[in-house]
């Protein structure tokens, strides 16, 4: 079972633009965090949010939480062409379980 | 040089082989994972270990086994047991488990091919 699901699948935009990656997710949650895969590699951790924050800065990345929604959203400012790329959410849910569940994904296209 | 090995990069397997996928980490975390992804599918999670001697199946474990002898080492089987196994495969690690808040350090994947 994969518990976010990222929105859009896909999104396409000029350099120099934001971008806005949204993730629903279904149970609670102890955190969620989002990853970025360049293709055919491996996943690189972004950024975590726990579930008692409501948001987070890392350089021209910001993750809100909304628990009462169950969704989180990662923003890119000013994005370039090497973050071209797919990006993850991924939950850790509230309860016991050791699991890290990740959705299907957003893939960004950054146009020159 | 701290991190996560997986080996090979590519492998290939002919119908009813078994074949095992390495992961390797030098950076002294208890918790193991294995995930699967196929195109527009995401990760799905084959198994995953918090500790040495102990592992738990994930949502996909039909048709794959592992072993977690060492702290540095947890080894996944395709078995012939396996009906679709031709897809990327990604091992990870973390300090922890995810009740402790703790990112997760992934390998560069093996894509497994079967002809």
């Amino acid at each position: 079972s994969q518990q976010g699901e990222e929105d859009p699948q896909a999104l396409s935009i000029q350099e120099g633009e934001n971008a806005t990656m949204n993730c629903s997710y279904k149970t609670s949650i102890n955190n969620l965090q989002w990853y970025r895969q360049n293709s055919g590699r491996g996943l690189v951790h972004l950024i975590l949010i726990r579930s008692n924050e409501r948001e987070k800065h890392s350089g021209r990345l910001r993750v809100t939480l909304d628990t009462s929604k169950k969704s989180s959203s990662l923003l890119i400012t000013a994005s370039r062409a090497a973050d071209t790329a797919s990006y993850f959410c991924a939950t850790a849910s509230r309860g016991g379980s050791e699991k890290l569940v990740f959705g299907k994904g957003t893939k960004l296209t950054v146009n020159p | 040089d701290g991190g996560i090995t997986q080996s090979p990069k590519y492998l290939f397997r002919k119908e009813g082989q078994n074949v095992t996928l390495s992961c390797e980490q030098n950076l002294n975390h208890d918790a193991m994972y294995w995930y699967r992804q196929d195109p527009g599918q995401g990760l799905r999670l084959i198994y995953y270990s918090q500790i040495v001697n102990d592992f738990q199946k994930g949502d996909i474990a039909e048709g794959y086994s592992v072993s977690r002898e060492k702290k540095e080492s947890f080894p996944l089987t395709v078995t012939s047991a396996q009906k679709n196994p031709t897809a990327f495969y990604l091992c990870a690690s973390s300090i922890g488990g995810q009740t402790m808040n703790t990112e997760a350090f992934f390998g560069q994947g093996t894509r497994l091919t079967v002809v």
